[in-house]
């Protein structure tokens, strides 16, 4: 199993521009959550996805972001605008049939600087 | 909203040293999984505790969840440079969302 999946794994913007994350997950399962990690607020649950349909998106910073799952293999983290102080780390995670919470794996990640 | 808080924040250890990293939340938790994470990398799962007073060991690693379903610790003995890394516990609660700690970031010293 290639595990999850994320692109790109480094991304360098200007503020302003629009910035696009992806993630592929691990085939069958049927959870999807998309994590900020930085130095100064750790890691942040942004928005979850249960069988393609966002459930909790509470930790979604702003309206600039916005998240998709158009199908089971496959998720998308905008930000548009893009800001500076949007530089961090995005993780993308999976797992499966969350009962009495399964495990979350985790993606490479994608670091994002923002100049 | 919950809180997880993780002390300490930095564990600097000898080689051969035990160290303990502490997990509390503001709220009682249906389990709290730990994950590592190594210097460039991404959270690792290490193990999950559900029950109440629960104790497992993966070789030198000693997890623990609370009686009240609200702490959890890991203690580590004999420390070894593979250890390195950032330890990160997480609470789960019945709406299916883990509330990450800040981590404890562990660095060795041969």
């Amino acid at each position: 199993d290639a595990g999850v999946i994320q692109s790109p794994r480094h991304e360098v913007t200007e503020m302003g521009q629009e910035v696009t994350l992806r993630c592929k997950p691990i085939s069958g399962h049927d959870y999807l959550f998309w994590y900020r990690q930085t130095m100064m607020r750790g890691l942040e649950l942004l928005i979850y996805f249960n069988n393609n349909v966002p459930i909790d998106d509470s930790g979604m910073p702003e309206d600039r972001f916005s998240a998709k799952m158009p199908n089971a293999s496959f998720s998308t983290l905008k930000i548009q605008p893009s800001e500076p102080r949007d530089s961090a780390v995005y993780f993308c995670a999976s797992s499966f049939s969350l009962n009495v919470q399964e495990t979350q794996y985790f993606g490479p990640g994608t670091r994002l600087l923002v100049l | 909203g919950q809180q997880v808080m993780q002390i300490p924040q930095y564990q600097h250890v000898q080689e051969g040293e035990d160290f303990t990293t502490y997990c509390n939340s503001s709220t009682t938790l249906s389990n709290i999984q730990w994950y590592k994470q190594r210097p460039g990398g991404h959270p690792v799962f290490l193990i999950q505790l559900v029950k109440s007073g629960e104790v497992k060991k993966q070789k030198r690693l000693t997890f623990q969840f609370g009686e009240a379903k609200k702490n959890s610790s890991l203690h580590i003995t004999a420390t070894q440079t593979t250890d390195v890394g950032t330890y990160f516990c997480a609470g789960g609660t019945n709406d299916y969302k883990l509330s990450f700690g800040a981590g404890t970031t562990v660095t060795v010293r041969a």
